[in-house]
């Protein structure tokens, strides 16, 4: 079975800094994708970014960027230039690249960003 | 363009009532999935769909029942409600076609479920 665990239940960060958030995942699949997700007060489910698995390159959105290591079975988040608007709870997901497979997610960072 | 609706978004209901969440997408996705997030557990897999009339359990399917008869929705009941129920729910779908996104879920704005 697979697990995602988020070691980090809260982080703080000043606006405009950096911020950098753990995910460590565990499964014996070659073929998987790799997600964050942001959950602001709204509760809404935002896609930060993904990972495909088979690309040695790491992912880049904007401000966010992954570093992920394959071998170790880390997937971390990099938020940089941090905003007020990045306030939220952040999940780490994993899902087997198969049908019928579902997203396995971690506990979940409640980051805040402070001025 | 609504893409994924869920009603309602509140519900207070009782101990041992039936309760329904409904969850209606306009994309025509294959795949349809039911999560509960609990503080201290994230998201957890509750049922999935991966066409109509066919459903299958996830990790903490008890106490729910689903079904499907048309692509669209994918109604999610609470037999007889327990206070451990109590829960935020999300619906999602997934396409199931397409390489890039073919593993990637969008998901509706959830409901947030008391039980007394």
């Amino acid at each position: 079975a697979q697990t995602v665990t988020q070691s980090q239940p809260e982080m703080s960060v000043q606006e405009a800094e950096t911020v950098t958030l753990s995910c460590t995942y565990d499964t014996s699949e070659n073929n998987y994708y790799l997600f964050w997700y942001k959950q602001p007060p709204s509760r809404q489910m935002i896609l930060v970014i993904r990972q495909e698995a088979y690309k040695q390159q790491n992912a880049t959105e904007n401000r966010f960027s992954v570093n992920f290591q394959k071998a170790a079975k880390s997937f971390s988040l990099k938020i940089s230039d941090s905003q007020l608007g990045d306030t939220a709870m952040y999940f780490c997901a994993f899902i087997k690249n198969q049908a019928g497979t579902a997203l396995i997610f971690g506990k979940g960072t409640t980051l805040s960003v402070s001025s | 363009d609504a893409g994924i609706t869920q009603s309602p978004r509140y519900k207070i209901t009782e101990t041992g009532r039936q309760v329904t969440l409904m969850c209606h997408q306009t994309w025509s996705h294959s795949y349809m999935f039911w999560y509960r997030q609990d503080l201290g557990h994230g998201l957890r897999l509750i049922y999935y769909s991966a066409a109509a009339d066919i459903t299958d359990k996830g990790e903490v399917p008890d106490g729910y029942v689903v079904s499907r008869s048309k692509t669209e929705n994918f109604p999610l009941t609470l037999e007889s409600a327990t206070r451990s129920q109590t829960s935020v729910y999300f619906c999602a779908t997934r396409s199931g076609r397409g390489a890039v996104l073919y593993n990637e879920q969008f998901f509706g704005p959830g409901t947030r479920l008391t039980v007394l």
